[in-house]
């Protein structure tokens, strides 16, 4: 089935920098997820984003709903060890089922 | 947030043996809940949409009589492996869609399944 394109695939950073991933889609959604998934759990939602051009925060978390409702991207300020796991984002149109369409993933690791 | 919890989170079973996997909304209630399935190094896969009182809706290779569905009520999915086989043995999630809350899914933790 359709995937978003979610970038980068992984990145290795060290504590205390800022981290960026971005995703993209080739169609239109009007809601962008992102969630967090660590080794042998289900994903975690870290932000909900519902309306175009709207910029949210949860924390050291900030991510936005691109204005042309195709991308999205998240950023994580300061990291921390706690932050190593997979990023997935995620996006759907409300009003139908519901189905997720979700990113490949963004392999987050962070050394001290 | 909503809250997802799945028994049981692991398990391991023989071959040709049926295994069944809940998913409970715990506090709120769910007409939809979806169950996906996950490979090593890999994004979730959508397998089907639960419907509370009516059939599942199963996603295009999928097939229905391998994996059961019944959404009995507004709290409460399970998902039968029937006849599992080694093939079978992956991560399987599920999630609820809260309606209070623009529709966004929440996750349950996944149960590993290991056929032998």
């Amino acid at each position: 089935g359709q995937q978003l394109n979610q970038s980068p695939q992984s990145m290795f950073i060290q504590e205390g920098e800022d981290v960026s991933m971005n995703c993209t889609s080739s169609s239109i959604f009007n809601t962008w997820l992102w969630y967090k998934q660590d080794p042998g759990e289900g994903p975690v939602l870290l932000i909900a984003l519902y309306k175009a051009g709207e910029l949210t925060s949860n924390g050291r978390l900030t991510a936005q709903f691109g204005i042309t409702r195709k991308d999205s991207f998240l950023n994580i300020s300061a990291s921390i060890p706690s932050d190593v796991g997979i990023y997935f984002c995620a996006a759907f149109i409300t009003g139908t089922a519901s189905k997720l369409t979700f990113g490949t993933g963004t392999r987050l690791q962070v050394t001290l | 947030g909503a809250v997802v919890s799945q028994h049981p989170s692991w398990v391991i079973c023989k071959s040709g043996t049926s295994v069944k996997i809940e998913c409970r909304s715990l506090d709120f209630q769910a007409t939809t809940m979806f169950w996906y399935r996950q490979f090593p190094k890999q994004s979730l896969m959508l397998m089907a949409t639960s419907n509370e009182g009516s059939k599942a809706t199963y996603e295009q290779g999928v097939e229905k009589d391998k994996f059961l569905i019944n959404h009995a009520s507004l709290t409460l999915s399970t998902l039968t492996v029937t006849s599992a086989h080694p093939e079978d043995s992956s991560f399987y999630i599920c999630s609820a869609r809260d309606s209070r809350a623009a529709d966004t899914q929440y996750f349950g933790p996944g149960t590993r399944l290991t056929v032998l």
